[in-house]
């Protein structure tokens, strides 16, 4: 099974701010990583597919970068909807086994 | 508009069983693979099981043994999880999300707002 694992686990940022989220994969999973977004009480949103490919809906403030192994989430200036949890998803095994790290949670600082 | 709205949540005992259920709809739904994923309380997500468009192949957790099924009725754009022998640990919200293909691989982009599961006696 391919490890996820992301930190920091809570990150105190103000807005305006740019922040740097990491994932780290136990083995390689080429650009085969996908960002969500949850704020609280909803469902996860997809916000960076294929390590890079922004998906509908999120401005270009949001970027993502890495393959392999070391992953990285980049919001440039982080304004109030912003503040939520992050989680990165591997999806690169044969047969299917997608595995989740276990989130950074954005707080207001 | 793609949505997907789940049902069938609620509260059991353990070693009952539940059946969800998850209704698709604004997209082709027998051209997409599906899946479910579940979160506990204050917890991170867990992938539980996908389905391909024909209904096979089929893949699930190990931490599941065999307890869960999964299917899908393509006529009526609809996705299950049938859940037997439920224990303390399967509490969570459990989300439908639509799988898109990119690039070899299967990634989960659209998701349902979720139908929350409780076991306890």
């Amino acid at each position: 099974e391919i490890v996820m694992t992301q930190s920091p686990a809570t990150l105190s940022v103000s807005p305006g701010e740019r922040v740097t989220l990491s994932c780290r994969a136990s083995q390689g999973v080429r650009t085969n990583l996908a960002w969500y977004q949850q704020r609280p009480g909803q469902a996860p949103r997809l916000l960076i597919y294929g390590a890079s490919t922004r998906a509908t809906g999120f401005p270009a403030r949001f970027s993502g970068t890495g393959s392999g192994t070391e992953f990285t989430l980049t919001i440039s200036s982080l304004q109030s909807e912003d503040f939520a949890v992050y989680y990165c998803l591997q999806y690169n095994n044969w047969p299917p086994e997608y595995t989740f790290g276990q989130g950074t949670k954005l707080e207001i600082k | 508009e793609v949505q997907l709205v789940e049902s069938g949540g609620g509260l059991v005992q353990p070693g009952e069983s539940l059946r969800l259920s998850c209704a698709a709809s604004g997209f082709s739904f027998s051209s997409y693979n599906m899946g479910w994923v579940r979160q506990a309380p204050g917890k991170g997500l867990e992938w539980v099981s996908d389905i391909n468009t024909s209904g096979s192949p089929i893949y699930y957790a190990d931490s599941l043994k065999g307890r869960f099924t999964i299917s899908r009725d393509n006529v009526y754009n609809s996705l299950y999880l049938q859940m037997n022998s439920l224990r303390d640990d399967d509490t969570a919200v459990y989300y439908c999300a639509r799988l898109s293909y990119s690039s070899g691989s299967y990634y989960f982009d659209y998701w349902g707002q979720g139908t929350l599961v409780a076991v306890s006696s």
